[in-house]
């Protein structure tokens, strides 16, 4: 596989339930972020991770919880949502210190709670 | 702060030239970039902007004003699959960092 693949492409979750979004890079980058995209808003910068350290929490709620166990895998943990958290989100990777410093987007999950 | 602007919605005719505007403030710039989105997928990456003035990719251009902070993207030969959304973001330096901070996005239908 190539590129950013994220996974699951859609989920439909509960209040009270516990999920996580998977993202996996194949670019052999060192960054890797997550974002949230809610309809006609700009995309909003949750987290960042470079060479595995968060170096930026984007005043997020509690209960959106990241993990970066390497610089190949990030993971969004999901509890107690709420209904105005439904969005895309979309995770990217990019190789920091590069002269072009471009993100590579993942395919987003499409999050749906009720 | 950082603020970026763009036109939310703008209508152009398949074959015809458009232009996509974008202003912006940040404390720590360090590029500019276009994203194309349609709906439902990933933004894909199409010009990169650092240094003034204009850089060529095929049908698509990009130019830049540090001192105005300003860019524009242009579209010539339009086509219906360029019906898209166009994503203007800054590469911003402060704290330390690099991150795109992005505009919401300019929603384009190439008509007929």
């Amino acid at each position: 596989e190539t590129g950013v693949t994220q996974t699951p492409r859609h989920l439909v979750m509960g209040m009270t339930n516990k999920k996580s979004l998977k993202c996996e890079q194949h670019l052999g980058h060192n960054a890797m972020y997550w974002y949230k995209q809610s309809a006609k808003k700009p995309l909003e910068l949750m987290f960042v991770y470079s060479l595995e350290e968060r170096v930026e929490n984007n005043s997020v709620p509690s209960r959106f919880s990241p993990e970066c166990p390497n610089s190949s895998h990030l993971f969004l943990h999901l509890h107690t949502l709420q209904p105005e958290d439904s969005a895309l989100y979309l995770c990217a990777s990019s190789q920091e210190g590069a002269e072009f410093y471009g993100y590579t987007f993942g395919s987003g999950t499409r999050l749906t709670v009720v | 702060g950082q603020n970026i602007d763009q036109p939310t919605e703008m209508t152009a005719t398949e074959g015809a030239i458009v232009q996509i505007n974008c202003t912006y403030q940040t404390s720590g710039f360090n590029g500019l970039f276009w994203y194309q989105q349609h709906a439902g997928e990933a933004p894909t990456f199409l010009s990169y902007n650092v240094l003034d003035g204009l850089e060529e990719k095929g049908r698509f251009s990009s130019f830049l004003s540090r001192s105005k902070g300003y860019s524009y993207l242009l579209l010539k030969e339009l086509q219906m699959k360029d019906s898209a959304s166009y994503l203007c973001a800054v590469r911003d330096q402060a704290g330390g960092y690099n991150k795109l901070i992005f505009g919401a996005g300019t929603r384009l239908a190439v008509h007929p």
